[in-house]
């Protein structure tokens, strides 16, 4: 069964470095998603992605963050000055090709994110 | 405004015993969607579930099944014959007609006893 991956599973990093999380969506999906949960708290809508731009975001994703799909089965996050606070798991999803109310967002195992 | 409300933090149920687990949401949205996932300990999002605003059902997969009272704005989650495997986080999300996004509520732990 098709399903979306993550790598890596666990990052650490220093305050103030960059960090790229990779992400490989389902094959045929055409919508990508990033999403993370701060420990112990709801899942949090970051980002979504369609056609080569970002269709929707959230008051997270600030000037820190930028995403990409740098070739046809990649899908990046980049948080370019991490801060303490932005330690969370974050997951990426993807869905399907109607991008309707009905399409599922399948989720990735997550990366978890530490920064000290 | 909490767009999904889940009010029980955690709840035990016995093996084989059926739970339900309470989701309500608030949109003014005539076009949504809810959706159900699990989060066991190892940290992965599970997809369950899936009830469209306009489904004249209930939606039913497996032993999980959605109590969908759109008057009342709830979409609770009916998980029969609980099994072990069971104990996750369970967490309500919603796509409203137009968004991308699903908004998430702050979820269920439960927890299945032998």
């Amino acid at each position: 069964e098709p399903e979306v991956t993550q790598t890596p599973s666990h990052q650490v990093t220093q305050m103030g470095q960059e960090v790229i999380l990779r992400c490989v969506p389902i094959s045929n999906h055409l919508y990508f998603y990033w999403y993370r949960q701060i420990l112990g708290q709801k899942v949090e809508f970051l980002v979504s992605f369609y056609n080569n731009e970002i269709s929707e975001k959230s008051e997270i994703f600030d000037d820190q963050f930028s995403v990409e799909r740098p070739d046809g089965s990649n899908f990046t996050l980049k948080i370019r000055s991490t801060k303490l606070e932005d330690s969370a798991m974050y997951f990426c999803a993807s869905s399907g090709v109607a991008g309707g109310l009905t399409d599922t967002q399948y989720f990735g195992p997550g990366t978890r994110l530490t920064v000290l | 405004a909490q767009k999904i409300t889940q009010t029980q933090p955690g709840m035990f149920v016995q093996e084989k015993e059926a739970v339900t687990l309470d989701c309500t949401y608030d949109t003014s949205d005539p076009s949504y969607g809810l959706f159900w996932y699990k989060q066991p300990s190892s940290g992965e999002m599970i997809f369950l579930i899936y009830q469209g605003s306009y489904d004249q059902q209930n939606a039913t997969e497996g032993r999980y099944s959605l109590n969908f009272q759109k008057a009342r704005k709830s979409a609770n989650l009916v998980i029969s014959a609980s099994q072990l495997g069971d104990s996750a986080m369970y967490f309500c999300a919603m796509r409203e007609g137009g968004d991308y996004k699903l908004s998430f509520g702050a979820g269920t732990t439960v927890t299945v006893r032998a």
